[in-house]
């Protein structure tokens, strides 16, 4: 089952610009993860923000996680080309399983 | 070392044949993990090893076969497959299971014909 829903589904922007993606889920979390998806490749892992937290923080990434209104969002600041690719969010229930958001497709153009 | 290696990349089977993928770390990881994903959309959860053992099966059809042999090795072995199973396959390591940080491997693109 589908926990996590992400918002916009896709996403266009000019390199430069600031990107933001939306995350909500239903249950109780243990934490909430987001995942980097070139192209038919693997998924590499961005960050992980446990349910105490409120921000975090990686480089040009900032994510927010509010439990009371179950959703997170994911910022990339100052975008560049290489960040075109498929973002997903990965609530972590409380039973230590991951489910996996439908993603947003973001693409920078240059 | 921090990659989880799939083989093959690509593989291309017919309806009646045996495959085999295969999946490797090298993390000391105690979970790994048989996820399959179809295009643009995010990726299912098929199978789960904990400490070699099979811990979750998310009711996968048995044409799909999973192995644990030791720590560091997983594979899938495919029979029998249908046109539909065509997928992008992701095998992924973990600490232990649980909600914890994956490392994923690049996958293998799978088309049965």
């Amino acid at each position: 089952s589908q926990q996590g829903e992400e918002d916009p589904q896709a996403l266009s922007i000019q390199e430069g610009e600031n990107a933001t993606m939306n995350c909500s889920y239903k249950t109780s979390i243990n934490n909430l993860q987001w995942y980097r998806q070139n192209s038919g490749r693997g998924l590499v892992h961005l960050i992980l923000i446990r349910s105490n937290e409120r921000e975090k923080h990686s480089g040009r990434l900032r994510v927010t996680l509010d439990t009371s209104k179950k959703s997170s969002s994911l910022l990339i600041t100052a975008s560049r080309a290489a960040d075109t690719a498929s973002y997903f969010c990965a609530p972590g229930e409380s039973n230590y399983q991951l489910i996996w958001g439908a993603g947003t497709k973001l693409i920078i153009k240059p | 070392d921090t990659e989880v290696t799939q083989t093959p990349k690509h593989l291309v089977m017919g309806m009646t044949n045996k495959k085999s993928l295969k999946c490797e770390q090298h993390m000391g990881h105690r979970a790994m993990y048989w996820y399959k994903q179809k295009a643009k959309k995010p990726p299912e959860l098929m199978f789960v090893y904990s400490y070699e053992k099979l811990s979750i099966n998310e009711s996968v059809p048995s044409r799909f076969s999973p192995e644990c042999p030791n720590s560091s090795l997983l594979n899938l072995h495919l029979h029998a497959l249908q046109p539909e199973d065509s997928a992008l396959y992701l095998c992924a390591s973990s600490l232990g299971q649980g909600s914890e940080k994956l490392f994923f491997g690049s996958g293998t693109q799978l088309s049965v014909l």
